[in-house]
């Protein structure tokens, strides 16, 4: 199954706050899930990526949480400001094979409130 | 460094028409993917070049086209445009030729069909 599901399609959240968004996927074959940001009028832009074999990748205030064996994968972002409101894509590259192609989740509209 | 420059960024077609898109990739970068992006579907891949060669191509009709120059600029051609192809047509180019390279997105051409 070449989909990759995210959760919640919104979210708000006080600043100062976590936010927390969710992706699943099927496919087992997939081997690199990065996070985009996207700002409105903007391409997205990478965030923070980690690949299967490791559990946990921090960045400043983002994280991600990876769990191989249920498939799901999480961002974090800790201590949420309200330049952070974007929407959030993950994603996940199908493994094997010279690509680049990337499968995005749906999204999530984030909104922190000052 | 200039990023990724998309033509043109905004464009109203009617209905039967065609369009071409264009797409300037970061200086050095020879992998070009194209995305269509719909409130209702999210990033949808369709196409990927690296050396003039598409090398992946998305679940969409053949009326969706491209190519890719000597130069690394890439092109993308919708036929008998619908509808339904209203969206913003992102395209983004990466340094690494396959793998967990970066993805940089151009700010997109947003095209209306009417």
């Amino acid at each position: 199954q070449q989909q990759v599901k995210q959760s919640p399609q919104s979210l708000i959240v006080q600043k100062g706050g976590i936010s927390i968004i969710n992706c699943a996927y099927e496919n087992t074959a997939f081997d690199y899930f990065p996070w985009y940001q996207q700002f409105p009028g903007k391409g997205p832009a990478l965030l923070i990526a980690i690949r299967p074999d490791v559990s946990e990748k921090k960045e400043g205030r983002f994280t991600i949480s990876f769990n191989k064996s249920a498939k799901q994968f999480s961002l974090h972002i800790m201590d949420s400001q309200p330049g952070d409101s974007a929407t959030y894509f993950c994603a996940a590259r199908p493994g094997g094979g010279a690509t680049n192609k990337l499968i995005f989740g749906t999204g999530t509209l984030l909104a922190v409130q000052p | 460094k200039a990023g990724v420059t998309q033509t043109p960024r905004y464009l109203i077609k009617t209905r039967g028409q065609q369009v071409t898109l264009s797409c300037s990739p970061i200086s050095g970068h020879r992998s070009v993917s194209w995305y269509q992006q719909t409130p209702g579907q999210g990033l949808q891949f369709l196409f990927e070049y690296f050396s003039e060669t598409q090398r992946n191509k998305g679940n969409f009709p053949g009326r969706f086209s491209g190519r890719q120059f000597s130069n690394s600029r890439s092109e993308m051609n919708v036929s008998t445009l619908e509808l339904g192809d209203s969206a913003l047509y992102l395209c983004a180019s990466s340094l690494a030729a396959s793998g967990s390279g970066e993805l940089f997105f151009g700010e997109g051409s947003r095209l209306t069909v009417l």
